[in-house]
């Protein structure tokens, strides 16, 4: 099993500048997960997917954010135009989310170390 | 929402001496609490959970404890080896797959 799986594993961009985030999620896992790391607000949650169909964006910071599920073995996070304050760790996590009631182990992947100038 | 809370910020204890991070959790109906460890540049991997009906979970040096009157849970490290040194998380989750993190505990083991 290779693992949650995502590229590029370093992006350094300028302001304003479209950047395109990617994530294969563990094979057979129905649920995915965007976080972003930080010092100061540490790990957040933003945004989560069930079979494809995003369940809860609500931390999606704001607009020029955004993130898609086209099919079960593959996401992307976009941010347009990105900031310097978007500069941070994003990783994408994956879950089998076997029951309908309870949570399931997450697996993260390596991270996309994302500065922006 | 949830909101948890993570103590201490930073830890150092003498190797083979435990190690205690305790955090706290604001919403009673959350059931599912994880413990991640994340060494540096690496990512958070799970070391533990624990759920809402079991009171306490072993696994080797590691333990993790859950007080649902209190709203608080604890991970517990026995005879601690150098190799434990990095940054713990503990999460909770309310509704399926939504954790919500801890600030993180940077444990170091001093050798």
């Amino acid at each position: 099993d290779a693992g949650v799986i995502q590229s590029p594993r370093h992006e350094v961009t300028e302001m304003g500048q479209e950047v395109t985030l990617r994530c294969k999620p563990i094979s057979g896992h129905n649920s995915l997960f965007w976080y972003r790391q930080t010092m100061m607000r540490g790990l957040e949650l933003l945004i989560y997917f069930n079979n494809n169909v995003p369940i809860d964006d609500s931390g999606m910071p704001e607009d020029r954010f955004s993130a898609k599920m086209p099919n079960a073995s593959f996401s992307t996070l976009k941010i347009q135009p990105s900031e310097p304050r978007d500069s941070a760790v994003y990783f994408c996590a994956s879950s089998p989310e076997t029951s309908f009631t309870s949570t399931d182990t997450q697996y993260f992947g390596p991270g996309t170390r994302l500065t922006v100038l | 929402g949830e909101n948890v809370e993570q103590h201490p910020s930073t830890l150092s204890v003498q190797e083979g001496d435990s190690a205690v991070i305790k955090c706290t959790y604001s919403d009673s109906a959350s059931n599912y609490f994880p413990w991640y460890k994340q060494e540096l540049g690496k990512r958070p991997q799970l070391i533990i959970d624990i759920r809402s009906n079991v009171g306490e979970k072993k696994d080797q040096r590691i333990a993790v404890t859950l007080n649902k009157t209190a709203k608080h849970f604890s991970l517990h490290i026995t005879e601690t080896q150098p190799e434990d040194s990095a940054v713990y998380f503990c999460a909770a989750s309310i509704i399926r797959g939504k954790l919500t993190f801890g600030t993180g505990t940077r444990l170091t083991i001093i050798p």
